[in-house]
């Protein structure tokens, strides 16, 4: 079936650090990637998608790009700030036509000034 | 309106009482989802509506009773809960089904049984 792999951590960085987040899937098709941000005791929420092969999706500074070749979607920054502390989620929805949201394990980072 | 609303934010309950978990959205979005959440953990799912029937129940305990009453509602009915069903309970819509644009979360609801 579908699966995530992401970095888990913790990881603690400092402020104005570079960030990657690795994340590697398996899917059968061309899922469309996701990753959600969960801050402390909130819900999730959207960070960025890509739907198809070489898409780059981004937003407030955050980069993944879509690579099929390497089943990667890797998360950069390449500057954090302390307000970026939260749970990091990597997630696939299939082409199945009941759609489900498979999620990696999450990660936690910790930006201190 | 971009966003899901959930009610209460916390909710403290004991194993006999019964009590219902309360989601609201006005996107337009035809379908809804009940996840759990354990701590440090990734969300698991609980339920799928699509078109306010349901689709997907992923073999959740009967003491969970989802209803979607229409197509911006969605409640997730509780009785003859457990400890270890504490947890956050999280809501969420998407446009419909096997559309691939992700989804847009409610804040949770945090459930606590004593």
């Amino acid at each position: 079936g579908d699966s995530v792999t992401q970095m888990e951590g913790p990881v603690t960085l400092s402020e104005e650090a570079f960030l990657t987040i690795n994340c590697t899937y398996t899917a059968t098709g061309y899922p469309s990637l996701f990753w959600y941000v969960q801050y402390p005791g909130e819900g999730l929420q959207l960070l960025l998608k890509a739907t198809k092969a070489d898409d780059k999706g981004s937003n407030k500074g955050f980069e993944a790009t879509y690579r099929k070749e390497t089943t990667s979607f890797h998360l950069e920054k390449g500057s954090v700030q302390v307000s970026d502390s939260a749970v990091y989620f990597c997630a696939l929805s299939g082409i199945a036509k009941v759609e489900k949201l498979v999620f990696g394990k999450g990660m936690k980072l910790t930006v201190n000034p | 309106d971009t966003e899901v609303t959930q009610t209460p934010k916390h909710l403290v309950m004991g194993m006999t009482n019964k009590k219902s978990l309360k989601c609201e959205q006005h996107m337009g979005h035809r379908a809804m989802y009940w996840y759990k959440q354990k701590a440090k953990k990734p969300p698991e799912l609980m339920f799928v509506y699509s078109y306010e029937k349901l689709s997907i129940n992923e073999s959740v305990p009967s003491r969970f009773s989802p209803e979607c009453p229409n197509s911006s509602l969605l409640n997730l009915h509780l009785h003859a809960l457990q400890p270890e069903d504490s947890a956050l309970y999280l809501c969420a819509s998407s446009q419909a089904l096997g559309q691939g644009d992700g989804y847009t979360f409610g804040s949770g609801t945090r459930l606590t049984v004593v």
